[in-house]
């Protein structure tokens, strides 16, 4: 069976310092991969997403790059963290079809904790 | 803007209570996802919808599709309060992107013992 894990769970960083999230998926190939940002416990938001190894797809400019060196790890970083990405981050995987098609089904990670002060 | 609507936003019953809360869109979506979200953790998926007019059940609870795949419908019977979470509807526009879901504010249901 197909698991994700992200890490760390809970981080507390002073503004201006480095941030890395990692996420592994196990069990699958190929996967399209999500980093998502959830605001107060609700609306997601799409951060970045990656159909193969290298290939970042970034949805809103901000203060955070991604990137997959390898076909089921993807990471999220930030040289300097601003007040303003505290939130809880969430990793996700969906399956891709053929013809890079997918059902748009996620499965996501335990979820992130980022406070920034 | 591609927008799905959740209503209503926040929901507290007594356990044993029905309920139904809804995702609206005025856009036509190629299938529908519900997910249910404990605080502190990830949305895990509930349920995908594809075929209008579509009806799926899993246990208590009731999923429906509309017939011109632009809304759907969640109903829970005799709620528990292991029912208790934030509800979130998604979907794959059917004229976009389909990697990118559009997501729904969700409904934040509590169920009091």
């Amino acid at each position: 069976s197909q698991t994700i894990h992200q890490w760390p769970a809970t981080l507390v960083q002073p503004v201006g310092s480095p941030l890395s999230l990692e996420c592994t998926v196990e069990g699958t190939s190929n996967p399209n991969l999500y980093w998502y940002r959830q605001a107060a416990g609700r609306g997601l938001q799409l951060l970045f997403y990656s159909v193969g190894i290298g290939q970042i797809s970034s949805e809103v400019p901000q203060n955070l790059s991604a990137s997959r060196p390898q076909d089921r790890q993807f990471i999220l970083s930030s040289k300097k963290l601003l007040l303003s990405d505290s939130g809880f981050y969430l990793c996700a995987w969906s399956l891709r079809l053929a013809g890079g098609k997918n059902t748009g089904e996620l499965f996501f990670g335990e979820g992130s904790r980022l406070t920034v002060l | 803007t591609q927008l799905l609507e959740q209503s209503p936003q926040f929901l507290s019953i007594q356990e044993g209570e029905n309920l139904t809360v809804y995702c609206n869109s005025s856009s036509v979506f190629s299938s529908l996802q519900w997910y249910r979200q404990e605080p502190g953790e990830g949305p895990v998926l509930l349920v995908t919808v594809v075929t209008g007019g579509e009806v799926k059940k899993l246990k208590r609870l009731t999923f429906q599709f509309g017939d011109a795949r632009k809304d759907s419908s969640l109903h829970i019977t005799a709620a528990q309060p292991g029912d208790t979470g934030l509800y979130l509807c998604a979907g794959p526009p059917i004229a976009g992107n389909n990697r990118k879901l559009i997501w729904g504010l969700g409904t934040s249901l509590a169920v009091n013992p």
